[in-house]
């Protein structure tokens, strides 16, 4: 059974500081989801990660994966309170199958 | 910009009672999806359709759930006698075909479905 592990599980960060969220999965897959969620809303795709060494940036956010180590990372640069929200990883192990697999989601809060 | 649209945003149901979920996918898209969310947990995948059958189910997906695309555009998902455990907010996704597909899924809004 697919599982896919986040953490941390809540951050509580500062503007302007970075971090990184981590999601490392149990089973071979190259392809990797981020999504954010904000509080009673649904979830908008943020990236989209098909291959080993895929890096890709949106604004103040960075993710990569890495398949040999069955690892993605979300990198918030310089973060502002807007970022707040819950991010979300999913794995699928099927291209076009769709049958993703969440992790337990990141709380992520930005305090002024 | 085009969206998947949900109906109803909220329902509240008695135990037991049939419970009908509306999906409207984006208007090109082949591919329809439900997911769940019991509040406060992880998103978890129900069933997947394409060419009006399911593609894969998970075990949540057990004889009480039923999906169907009734006409052109509405996908629906359907519990037949609900549980507590069935309240939840569920989510219907969509995406293209094979030959323009870059590997998004596009979400609704969800439904907050609520058991008493």
């Amino acid at each position: 059974e697919l599982k896919v592990e986040q953490n941390p599980l809540f951050l509580s960060m500062q503007e302007g500081k970075n971090y990184t969220i981590y999601c490392n999965y149990s089973t071979t897959s190259d392809r990797l989801y981020w999504y954010r969620q904000d509080p009673g809303k649904s979830l908008e795709s943020l990236f989209v990660l098909l291959s080993n060494g895929a890096v890709k940036q949106e604004g103040r956010l960075m993710a990569s994966l890495d398949t040999k180590a069955r690892l993605s990372t979300l990198h918030i640069t310089a973060a502002v309170h807007d970022l707040s929200a819950t991010y979300f990883c999913a794995v699928d192990v099927n291209f076009g199958n769709e049958k993703l697999t969440f992790g337990t989601g990141t709380r992520l809060t930005i305090i002024p | 910009e085009p969206e998947v649209t949900q109906t109803p945003s909220h329902q509240v149901t008695q135990m037991g009672q049939e419970v009908i979920l509306r999906c409207v996918p984006i208007s090109n898209h082949l591919y329809f999806y439900w997911y769940r969310q019991i509040l406060g947990q992880k998103v978890e995948f129900l069933v997947s359709f394409y060419n009006n059958e399911i593609s894969e189910k998970s075990e949540i997906f057990d004889d009480q759930f039923s999906v169907e695309r009734p006409d052109g555009s509405n996908f629906t998902l359907k519990i037949r006698s609900t549980k507590l455990e069935d309240s939840a907010m569920y989510f219907c996704a969509s995406r293209t075909g094979l030959a323009e597909y870059t590997g998004e899924l596009f979400f609704g809004e969800g439904s907050r479905l609520t058991v008493l």
